[in-house]
């Protein structure tokens, strides 16, 4: 069956600029993910949602960053007034139902903020 | 300091060596443990997942956990050189349903 995918795999944007970033996760995980990987490190934790909620939100750097998930199925990730500092591969996640459950990956969406 | 410290390598083997790569980490609340692969420019890939302390098998894979010491491993027998990838190491908390990643070590399995 079909992966969690991401659109677009690659985006380029000014700083300054307001950028959106889509996950498509796997059909019927009710669990979404979103995780901030920097070059050479490891994903860092954004957000997370049960259904059309955020159940966490503690990653999230700072309130120029917002998710939405309103039908409990693709979310997007909203970063207003970017920053140099975004810059990062920002990949998200699904799971069947959270906790202890294995989180598949999409393949992330490269973010350049020039 | 990093709640998961996992050396970034690189690592360069030969093609057929058993490979060792490892983590460590400071808070006791993390109770469930996983190592992903990650190849350039895709997303990490679920490897093995283990909660209790020991050994798992999986083919040329074996992910070992030990709590008192907070240190995991995960050994690849036979390396390949479609082994060649960055091995993330994952942990998570009882009660909490984000992921804390190593860096990762970059592996280079040479033919």
């Amino acid at each position: 069956g079909a992966g969690v995918s991401q659109t677009p795999s690659n985006k380029v944007t000014e700083k300054g600029k307001y950028v959106e970033l889509r996950c498509d996760p796997i059909s019927g995980h009710t669990a979404l993910y979103w995780y901030r990987q920097s070059l050479g490190q490891g994903p860092e934790f954004l957000i997370y949602f049960q259904g059309t909620g955020a159940a966490d939100d503690s990653g999230l750097p700072n309130d120029r960053f917002f998710a939405v998930r309103p039908e409990g199925s693709v979310s997007t990730l909203k970063i207003q007034r970017t920053e140099r500092g975004d810059s990062a591969v920002y990949l998200c996640a699904s799971s069947l139902s959270g906790g202890p459950e294995t989180q598949y990956f999409g393949p992330g969406t490269r973010l350049l903020v020039l | 300091q990093k709640e998961v410290e996992q050396d970034p390598g690189p690592l360069s083997v030969p093609e057929g060596a058993i490979v060792s790569l490892n983590c460590t980490y400071s808070n006791s609340a993390f109770q469930y443990f996983m190592w992903y692969r990650q190849y350039s420019r895709k997303g990490p890939e679920l490897l093995m997942y283990t909660y209790s302390s020991g050994n798992k098998e999986d083919g040329r894979f074996t992910a070992q956990v030990d709590k008192s010491s907070k240190y995991i491993s995960l050994f690849i027998r036979d390396s390949q050189p479609s082994d060649s990838a960055t091995y993330l190491c994952a942990m998570r908390k009882t009660g909490a349903n984000n992921l804390f990643f190593g860096t990762g070590t970059r592996l280079t399995v040479i033919p």
